[in-house]
């Protein structure tokens, strides 16, 4: 089976933009989620995605948004770029519609550069 | 809430030296308890897991022991290689609410020839 795919892969934007980024789970992965990781604050939970619901979400201002659709493909949004913005974002998919044991398969992320 | 705290890396290596990297964790109920590891310029993928008290993980001669009573879940090797430079992730998934992980901050291994 083909692995989670990310694209891009990277990014360079400037402040105030705003950026799209998309995800593609393993063949048959329902839930999708995606991760901000930065040197400072480490690996953060953005938000999940199944059937095309968002089922969790993390502690990020609106400003990040997501969405999945029917083929269970995800893009999120970041609207007026920050320099903070700037991290490596992470897709992850796994098969269930949920449990404690699942493990999530990742994808090689997308590094977002804001100047 | 549920947290993850992992030793604070770097950890340095010698070739075939015995690796311990410590993870506690604090959580309701009966977590799942996982060690993910990212090499450079990859995402995360799945090392070894447990999900429940006394349970060993292994994979690749990296082996980890769910302990309940010390809540804790350290990853252990008895010889490493350089190519096991990198960044390990130890995290849990707890049983009541959100079974969304809960990561560590990630420790990274350097291994030297």
């Amino acid at each position: 089976k083909a692995g989670v795919t990310q694209t891009p892969r990277y990014l360079i934007k400037t402040r105030g933009q705003q950026v799209t980024l998309s995800c593609s789970p393993i063949s048959g992965h329902r839930s999708v989620s995606w991760y901000q990781q930065t040197p400072g604050q480490g690996l953060q939970f953005l938000f999940e995605y199944f059937s095309e619901t968002q089922r969790n979400k993390g502690n990020f201002p609106g400003r990040f948004s997501g969405r999945q659709f029917s083929n269970s493909r995800s893009e999120m949004n970041v609207s007026t770029l920050e320099l903070g913005d700037s991290a490596l974002y992470l897709c992850a998919s796994s098969s269930t519609s949920g449990g404690t044991g699942e493990t999530q398969y990742f994808g090689p992320g997308t590094r977002l550069l804001v100047l | 809430g549920d947290s993850v705290t992992q030793m604070e890396g770097p950890v340095t290596l010698s070739e075939e030296a015995f690796l311990t990297i410590n993870c506690t964790y604090t959580a309701t109920g009966y977590p799942s308890l996982f060690w993910y590891v990212q090499y450079p310029g990859e995402g995360l993928q799945l090392l070894l897991k447990a999900t429940k008290a006394d349970d060993k993980g292994s994979n690749k001669g990296f082996e980890a022991t769910y302990r309940k009573e010390t809540t804790s879940f350290h990853l252990e090797k008895g010889s490493v290689q350089v190519s096991d430079s990198a960044v390990y992730f130890c995290a849990l998934s707890a049983s009541g609410g959100s079974y969304i992980p809960t990561f560590g901050r990630g420790t990274s291994l350097i291994v030297h020839p």
